[in-house]
């Protein structure tokens, strides 16, 4: 499993677009990028999912460069419930089951 | 919705207890995981299931023990607990099959489990 080097915390206030990076050097071929977001005392939520270029949907857009060692998730125009935990995965996607690493996760605190 | 649900939200066991952690999902999913989060650390696997009566380990099962005897139903047994094993343990569910071609983990509100 591919390892990945998030911040550990960013700082935005509402209304502004937060952009966190991870890196993950060590990609494989079949691995997809996903990313989770946990607020407190819950489980994580999945946000968006993607291999290459650019993924968006109703929360989030995912940039994925052509060499794929690194990913921008990308949350438009921040509100105070945006504060949460965000995680970057790498892994490869199985019908025999999807094995998560969770990392440290990114702290991004959307202040008024 | 897809709901998950877990047996207890706040334990309290002593050292030695055998624990029992209950994990319920309702939407007829053929994953379901275990993990358990601390601080600095991140999520850890446990131990996982991709069907009935099959297990497999994660990255941490050392200590633990897990059941699947319905599809619905996956089980985190503590044999001996420690103190060592006080922590959230969040449960997930996913299938390998979504239409839209993702593997998303939907997980439980998890339970603090916490040993004296």
């Amino acid at each position: 499993l591919a390892k990945t080097t998030q911040p550990i915390s960013m700082d935005s206030y509402e209304g502004q677009e937060v952009n966190i990076t991870c890196s993950h050097n060590n990609i494989a071929t079949n691995d997809y990028i996903t990313w989770y977001q946990q607020f407190p005392s819950q489980g994580p939520r999945f946000i968006i999912q993607g291999y290459k270029t650019k993924v968006t949907n109703e929360v989030a857009s995912l940039f994925i460069p052509a060499d794929r060692k690194s990913s921008t998730l990308s949350l438009p125009r921040v509100s105070l419930s945006d504060t949460a935990v965000y995680y970057c995965l790498v892994g490869e996607r199985s019908a025999a089951g999807n094995k998560l690493t969770f990392g440290g996760g990114t702290r991004v605190l959307v202040k008024p | 919705d897809v709901k998950v649900t877990q047996s207890s939200r706040y334990l309290v066991k002593r050292t030695g207890e055998k624990v029992f952690l209950e994990c319920v999902q309702d939407m007829d999913h053929e994953n379901m995981f275990w993990y358990r989060q601390d601080p600095g650390l991140g999520l850890r696997l446990i131990y996982f299931s991709y069907d009935v009566k099959m297990k497999e380990k994660g990255d941490i099962p050392e200590g633990y023990s897990v059941s699947r005897e319905k599809k619905e139903r996956f089980s985190l047994i503590l044999e001996s607990a420690s103190t060592n094993q006080t922590s959230m343990y969040l449960c997930a569910s996913s299938s390998p099959f979504r239409l839209d071609g993702t593997d998303t983990q939907y997980f439980g509100p998890g339970t603090r489990l916490t040993v004296l």
